[in-house]
């Protein structure tokens, strides 16, 4: 039982098209993110939905668009790739509020031609 | 904006050796600051949180410090494997998210 769950793992796509990865987390939380880890290792947050409401937007452009159907659910569609998008996102969840730690998905592997 | 800073350069220790990791963060003093461990084509892995009014914790060969005056987390490995190797990534709180440093390569070697 894979408690974050992300779809695809690997992702490889020509520059211009649209894209989606699912994610889907059987823990019960209130609390979902996206993060993208670049080439260098850094995970920066991207957005963070509570009971499928946005709270964070990390100055993301707007060619991706998260969507959460349910509270298990955040799934994350890139509009327009281009060749930056290259990175591995990573879905994660957490329980509401405060200091609860962040439980990750394996990562999509994104790579743009 | 509050950074969070980690070496970026590899930790090469031999095995059984205590190994010692370093997080620096920038401006105020978050709330608490936690790691993670991330193995190769993983997700990170949480391990231990430590809060501002804590100076130390323990869980098993991990043990994590934070001093508020150096504006500094360590973390360290007591009696290192082969198994610890991995990138070891430092978060700290920054509001409702965490805001995560680049994360040190850890490598024990036997």
């Amino acid at each position: 039982d894979t408690a974050v769950s992300q779809t695809p793992k690997y992702l490889v796509t020509q520059m211009g098209n649209d894209k989606s990865i699912k994610c889907e987390q059987n823990l019960g939380h209130d609390t979902m993110y996206w993060y993208k880890q670049d080439s260098k290792k850094f995970l920066k947050i991207m957005f963070s939905y509570n009971n499928k409401e946005l709270i964070i937007n990390e100055t993301v452009p707007n060619r991706f668009s998260p969507k959460s159907p349910d509270k298990a659910h955040l799934n994350l569609h890139i509009n327009s790739l281009e060749l930056g998008d290259s990175a591995v996102y990573f879905c994660a969840s957490s329980r509401q509020g405060g200091d609860g730690e962040l439980f990750f998905g394996e990562g999509s592997r994104l790579t743009v031609l | 904006s509050q950074k969070i800073e980690q070496n970026s350069e590899a930790l090469n220790i031999q095995e059984g050796k205590t190994a010692t990791l370093t997080c620096n963060y920038t401006n105020y003093s978050p709330a608490y600051l936690q790691w993670y461990r991330q193995d190769p084509g993983r997700g990170p892995v949480f391990l231990l949180l430590i809060r501002e009014n804590e100076k130390e914790k323990r869980k098993e060969r991990l043990k994590v410090t934070f001093d508020t005056t150096l504006k500094q987390s360590l973390f360290h490995i007591t009696a290192s494997q082969p198994a610890d190797s991995a990138t070891y990534l430092c978060a700290r709180s920054a509001g409702n998210m965490l805001t995560f440093g680049g994360g040190t390569r850890l490598m024990v070697k036997p």
